[in-house]
């Protein structure tokens, strides 16, 4: 049982370059989630999936897209890259138990760098 | 919208010490509360979570913390800091409705002196 995986650990892109950030869990979870960490800010959602074929803006969603492809599996997409998404980018899942509210778990993150 | 503060930014605390990692939060309802912890170079991992109930919730490693309504905290402390113990630590606030987005705080980094 993996958890939740991201490739790749690491990327340095140029300005204006794309790229997609893959997550996958195996835990037969409803619910996805990227996130970026920034220093001092903490970590903010950029974009959610509720269940599989639904997906929702989150705080800071401009310059991104995402896809749920599957139930395992929820991409992020950067289309043009720019300096200031330069980040950490996590993904994290969630089971949508009813009555109760389940914590998120979380990918080991994919260190980006925009030159 | 829900909000997390987390007013200390670095804590350094010796060996042994007890801890208090201060959190405050703004929600209209009811909060879901929890603490993550991070070591460096990894991803989130929760320490302990509060729903309802008893409002002083154990979790792992040792730690605890109070929900406080009155005072809007859900502070994080630990009778006896180890090295190991040193990472950054956040509290976030869960919102029920619209995915159960979590609203972070913007953490605090310990560093524990032998």
């Amino acid at each position: 049982n993996a958890g939740v995986t991201q490739t790749p650990k690491f990327q340095v892109l140029k300005t204006g370059q794309s790229m997609t950030l893959q997550c996958a869990q195996d835990m037969n979870h409803n619910s996805m989630y990227w996130y970026r960490q920034d220093p001092g800010m903490g970590l903010r959602l950029i974009y959610y999936s509720a269940s599989e074929g639904t997906t929702d803006k989150g705080e800071v969603p401009n310059g991104y897209n995402v896809s749920r492809l599957n139930k395992r599996e929820f991409s992020l997409r950067l289309e043009s890259a720019a300096p200031s998404q330069t980040s950490v980018y996590f993904c994290a899942s969630r089971d949508r138990g009813a009555g109760s509210y389940n914590e998120q778990f979380f990918g080991p993150g994919t260190r980006l760098t925009v030159l | 919208a829900q909000s997390v503060t987390q007013p200390d930014i670095h804590i350094t605390v010796s060996e042994g010490a007890s801890l208090e990692l201060r959190c405050n939060y703004s929600y209209g309802a009811t909060p879901y509360l929890f603490w993550y912890v991070q070591s460096p170079g990894q991803g989130l991992q929760l320490l302990l979570k509060y729903f309802s109930g008893d409002t002083l919730v154990q979790g792992i490693k040792g730690f605890e913390a109070e929900f406080k309504r009155s005072q809007s905290s859900f502070n994080l402390r630990k009778p006896s800091v180890h090295w190991s113990d040193a990472a950054e630590y956040f509290c976030a606030v869960g919102a029920p409705n619209a995915g159960n987005m979590l609203t972070f705080g913007g953490g605090t980094r310990l560093m524990v002196k032998p």
